[in-house]
């Protein structure tokens, strides 16, 4: 079946520092994968999504994730983190109709 | 999101009723889904449903129903409420599929005492 695990659950950065959140996925063909930030009490937002073509995806915010194959990962990453950044985010591969969700990691901004 | 709406938003309700939630979208998407969001569990599925009148179950169906009538409206249904269901209750919807990638509701948090 195909899972999602983030290994980091919360994750603190220094405001203008890089961040780089982790997804490893299980899926035994070429996966459709996606990562979404939810802001405190609101829904989730799509930021980027892969699924095929270049492994370097650029979403909204100035993220960017990348596919590899070989570490069957797809890292969200930005070069330089805002305060408004602080959220849980959420890494998702399709599974036929639907989406699994991983488990979220919560980014903390400090000044 | 601007077309698709949760409601109620907030719910309390006492163990043993049946209770329902309803999301409604406006973009003529075929699909549509329910998760729960629960601390360390992230986002699991419920049901979902690819069609009017078609519907699967998902990870966590035990205690829950659901129906789709016409396109717009997919109603969760709690059969009788347990303080297990305690959670938040999002709705998302997809035009085609997994590879568009889901427009959420704003959630509904149910709490069951």
């Amino acid at each position: 079946a195909q899972s999602v695990t983030q290994p980091d659950i919360h994750i603190t950065v220094s405001e203008g520092a890089s961040l780089e959140l982790r997804c490893n996925y299980s899926y035994g063909a070429t996966p459709y994968l996606f990562w979404y930030v939810q802001s405190p009490g609101q829904g989730l937002q799509l930021l980027l999504k892969y699924f095929s073509g270049d492994t370097l995806v650029q979403g909204i915010k100035g993220f960017e994730a990348e596919f590899k194959r070989s570490q069957s990962s797809f890292n969200l990453r930005k070069p330089s983190v805002h305060w408004s950044d602080a959220a849980e985010y959420f890494c998702a591969v399709g599974a036929g109709y639907a989406l699994n969700f991983g488990k979220g990691t919560s980014l903390l901004v400090t000044p | 999101d601007a077309g698709i709406t949760q409601s109620p938003r907030h719910k309390v309700t006492e163990t043993g009723t049946p209770v329902t939630l309803r999301c409604h979208q406006t973009e003529n998407h075929r699909y549509m889904y329910w998760y729960r969001q629960d601390p360390g569990h992230g986002l699991r599925l419920i049901h979902y449903s690819y069609g009017v009148k078609d519907t699967d179950k998902g990870e966590v169906s035990d205690g829950y129903s659901v129906s789709r009538s016409k396109t717009e409206d997919f109603l969760l249904t709690l059969e009788s409420a347990t303080s297990s269901q305690t959670s938040v209750y999002f709705c998302a919807i997809n035009a085609e599929g997994r590879d568009i990638g889901y427009t959420f509701g704003s959630g509904t948090r149910l709490t069951v005492v």
